[in-house]
């Protein structure tokens, strides 16, 4: 069974770090790319991030760009989200989510989610 | 600036059928990028419905339905059931920027 399990979220003040986590199980983790999807308290689903199975190619969006670096470790089974310079805005339930086909970028498994509240 | 749009809310009773629209532009739709489609219920994380604008994945009940046409896609469920009642996003790639895109979100609501 496909399992992703993200945990790192807690509450920051403006300008701190976080780095989230996701721990993956259940699948070949080291042949799939994987995204960082976030959903602010009632709205929408934004992405955030991609990173390719081998870590060859990286995407940030535009509102994370320069302040947000995704990673993982696929010895580990596991991807990761650093978040300097955290906002307000950045306010969200964070999900780790596989992606089915990197040629479409559709996603077939997600985390639970982990929530980062950014406020001082 | 990119973005896919839905209306915000859609509604039927039980048994009927609705469909939501999700409208993009060149970047994204209209360049042929494949659209796919997200349930989420209250409180969870969303689910994959749709995949390559009409596939669904093993598991997922044959009323639910995609297609695409030009800059547009479109959801369809049929027999409406009150398990139906969600949060449904579209998603496709789009070359601005050079990443997923997510739709602005349909409530559906089961009369």
């Amino acid at each position: 069974e496909v399992q992703l399990v993200e945990s790192g979220g807690g509450l920051v003040k403006p300008g701190g770090s976080l780095r989230l986590s996701c721990a993956a199980s259940g699948f070949t983790f080291s042949s799939y790319s994987m995204n960082w999807v976030r959903q602010a308290p009632g709205k929408g689903l934004e992405w955030v991030s991609s990173i390719s199975s081998s870590s060859s190619y990286i995407y940030y969006a535009d509102s994370v760009k320069g302040r947000f670096t995704i990673s993982r470790d696929n010895a580990k089974n596991s991807l990761y989200l650093q978040m300097n310079s955290l906002r307000a805005e950045d306010t969200a339930v964070y999900y780790c989510a596989r992606v089915r086909d990197p040629d479409d970028y559709s996603v077939d498994y997600w985390g639970q989610g982990t929530l980062v509240t950014v406020s001082s | 600036q990119s973005v896919l749009t839905q209306p915000p809310s859609v509604s039927g009773a039980p048994g009927q059928r609705v469909t939501i629209s999700c409208t993009g532009s060149s970047s994204n739709i209209g360049a042929g990028y494949d659209v796919h489609w997200y349930q989420q219920l209250p409180g969870t994380a969303p689910k994959l419905l749709i995949y390559g604008n009409s596939n669904r994945p093993s598991g997922v009940p044959d009323r639910f339905s995609g297609s695409k046409s030009g800059t547009s896609a479109s959801l369809a469920i049929t027999g409406l059931q009150a398990e139906d009642e969600a949060d449904y996003y579209c998603q496709s790639y789009d070359s601005s920027l050079s990443g997923p895109l997510f739709g602005t979100g349909t409530k559906v609501t089961v009369l």
